[in-house]
Formats: structure tokens, C-alpha cells, sequence
């Protein structure tokens, strides 16, 4: 089956600094790519995502891009805030229709 | 989250008894989905659904069995809950792009 490895576990910057956040993936045919944000309490939610026929998508201070060759893709938050402190989570998925997901990036954004 | 909810939002259970966690969606997405939060392992998918009467294991499926009898109900039983089955249970729902999650349930196995 699939598998997806996350890094780093736990990521701390700066206030307006950028933090990117890694990811690889196993399985060849897993053709979409979605990141989760999830608060303190709350269930994970979608912020971004991208297809395999994408290499790089942008929404405002979020971009995710996607080497298929090299099964990695990752997170990109520019210009950081206190507000984008959370959990950040990467998935793979399959036409099969179910996610396999990395184990997790704690972000910490200090004022 | 708006279309999904579970119930209950907390629970704890004595060793040995059966649980039952329910997962209603308003959004009659065909994928139902149920995973597992625990410190250490991100999220681990339970079991899952493609639709009515149509379940399907995932990775850590012991212990833990499914119904789904009406496009928006997902049930997630555990027929004699143990110590290591403390954690927070997670259900989500698709329309075959990303996941939307429920605000999860947390139980505790004493």
C-alpha cells in the first residue's frame, strides 16, 4: 500500500518568515495530493490541493508543487502569521478513492 | 463542520464494553471514512465506505467493525473496547477530492 513520510515532525519560525513542509509518497498511482490544517480540538481541513497533472498551484500565501518523478511534494507558507500556527497534515490518494497520510508537521509561528 | 457530525463528542468506557460511534452527513457524499488520531501516528484509516452496504478495511482495522445502512449514517463499532483503543476518532466524508472531517470524538477506554 502507500506511504507517505513527513518532515520535519516540528517546524518553529519567525513571524513573516516562510516555512515549507516536505513530503513523499510510495505508490506511482497516486494522483492527488491534498494538505489539512488542523487547530487545537478541531477535525483537519482542507487548504489546499493539487493533481498530478499540476506541478505547482498557488492560493494566496499557501503553494504546493509536486515532483511525480521524484514521488515528493510540498508546502509552501509565505509571509507567516500567529494564525497559521497548527497542525499541518499531507495526503496521497488513489483513483481507489481513500488517503493515506503523513504523520504530521507541528507549526509554530512566534510574534 | 457543516454537513458532518459525530456523536458523541466525548465518551468513556469500562474495558470490555461495546461503543458505538455514529458519523450523519447531509452532503450525500458516496465516501465515508473513519480514522484514528493518536500522538505519534498522524491519522490511520479505520475503515471505510464507498456506499450503502459497502465497507471495506483499512490499515488498522482490528478490533473495529462498520455499518452503513443509509447513505448518511457511518457507524463505527467497538464490539469490546480495550486500553489501546483510547484515542480520537476522526470521521470524514468525499465526493472523490479532498476530505471535509467531523469535529471528531474523543474516547477514553479505563
Amino acid at each position: 500500500g502507500e506511504n507517505v513520510e513527513q518532515h520535519p515532525s516540528t517546524l518553529s519560525v519567525q513571524e513573516g518568515d516562510s516555512a515549507v513542509i516536505k513530503c513523499t509518497y510510495s505508490d506511482s498511482a497516486s494522483n492527488y495530493f491534498p494538505w489539512y490544517k488542523q487547530e487545537l480540538g478541531k477535525g483537519p481541513q482542507l487548504i489546499i490541493d493539487i493533481r498530478s497533472n499540476v506541478g505547482e498551484k498557488k492560493d494566496q500565501r499557501i503553494a504546493v508543487t509536486l515532483n511525480k518523478t521524484a514521488k515528493h511534494f510540498s508546502l509552501h507558507i509565505t509571509e507567516t502569521q500567529p494564525e497559521d500556527s497548527a497542525v499541518y497534515f499531507c495526503a496521497a490518494r488513489t483513483n481507489a478513492g481513500k488517503s493515506t497520510f503523513g504523520d504530521g508537521t507541528t507549526l509554530t509561528v512566534k510574534p | 463542520d457543516a454537513g458532518i457530525t459525530q456523536s458523541p463528542r466525548h465518551k468513556v468506557t469500562e474495558t470490555g464494553t461495546p461503543v458505538t460511534l455514529r458519523c450523519h452527513q447531509t452532503e450525500n457524499h458516496r465516501y465515508m471514512y473513519w480514522y484514528r488520531q493518536d500522538p505519534g501516528h498522524g491519522l490511520r484509516l479505520i475503515h471505510y465506505s464507498y456506499g450503502v452496504k459497502d465497507t471495506d478495511k483499512g490499515e488498522v482495522s482490528d478490533g473495529y467493525s462498520v455499518s452503513r445502512s443509509k447513505t448518511e449514517d457511518f457507524l463505527l463499532t467497538l464490539e469490546s473496547a480495550t486500553s489501546s483503543q483510547t484515542s480520537v476518532y476522526f470521521c470524514a466524508i468525499s465526493d472523490d477530492l479532498g476530505y471535509t472531517f467531523g469535529s471528531g470524538t474523543r474516547l477514553t477506554v479505563v
